[in-house]
């Protein structure tokens, strides 16, 4: 029983495209997460979102766009997508300020 | 601007060896300090978390210590084991409820 999920595992696609990823844990937290680890395997948190508030990364371009179909859920939409988006992105879950529980990765190529 | 410093950057040991690993911040205004474990190709793996007021946490083998007012954390491990090869991560929490990760150590525990 996964704790957080993630699909798809791994994405290639051509530059210009639109993508979805979508992440859901099992774990009733009520904060979830999207971060991006760089070919260098630097992560970076990109956004952080409960049922309340989403905060942005001010780094993160304006073709990333998360969506919560319901508490379970935070999807990564990425519109017109470049090369330097390639790298591993990474779902987690958490109680408020509890531990992070992250997801296995989408590991997303762009051609 | 939060920023995160890991010492060393990789580590080879023998087995069975003692090890400390080393983790800076540049602000010490955190809720919490946590080490996570990611192996080649997976996610993270949450070790030890410790809350802002606290200054050590254990676990087995483990022990995380906290010194908020300098900016600094240790992993200890004692007894290392090859199944102790990973990269190990630091990663502060910030009021924004943003992870700032630090760049990895990347343990190698030789039989």
């Amino acid at each position: 029983d996964t704790a957080v999920s993630q699909t798809p595992k791994y994405l290639v696609t051509q530059m210009g495209n639109d993508k979805s990823i979508k992440c859901e844990q099992n774990l009733g937290h009520d904060t979830m997460y999207w971060y991006k680890q760089d070919s260098k395997k630097f992560l970076k948190i990109m956004f952080s979102y409960n049922n309340k508030e989403l905060i942005i990364n001010e780094t993160v371009p304006n073709r990333f766009s998360p969506k919560s179909p319901d508490k379970a859920h935070l999807n990564l939409h990425i519109n017109s997508l470049e090369l330097g988006d390639s790298a591993v992105y990474f779902c987690a879950s958490s109680h408020r300020t509890e531990t992070q529980y992250f997801g296995p990765g989408t590991r997303l190529l762009v051609l | 601007k939060q920023e995160v410093t890991q010492i060393p950057a990789a580590l080879s040991v023998p087995e069975g060896e003692n090890l400390v690993l080393n983790c800076s911040f540049t602000d010490s205004a955190i809720y919490n300090l946590q080490w996570f474990r990611q192996d080649p190709g997976k996610g993270l793996t949450s070790l030890l978390l410790i809350q802002s007021s606290q200054r050590e946490q254990t676990s087995g083998r483990l022990n995380a210590s906290l010194d908020k007012s300098s900016g600094r954390s240790t992993l200890y491990i004692a007894a290392s084991q090859p199944g102790d090869s990973a990269t190990y991560l630091c990663a502060v929490l910030t009021g924004a409820n943003n992870l700032f990760f630090g760049t990895g150590t990347r343990l190698t525990v030789i039989p």
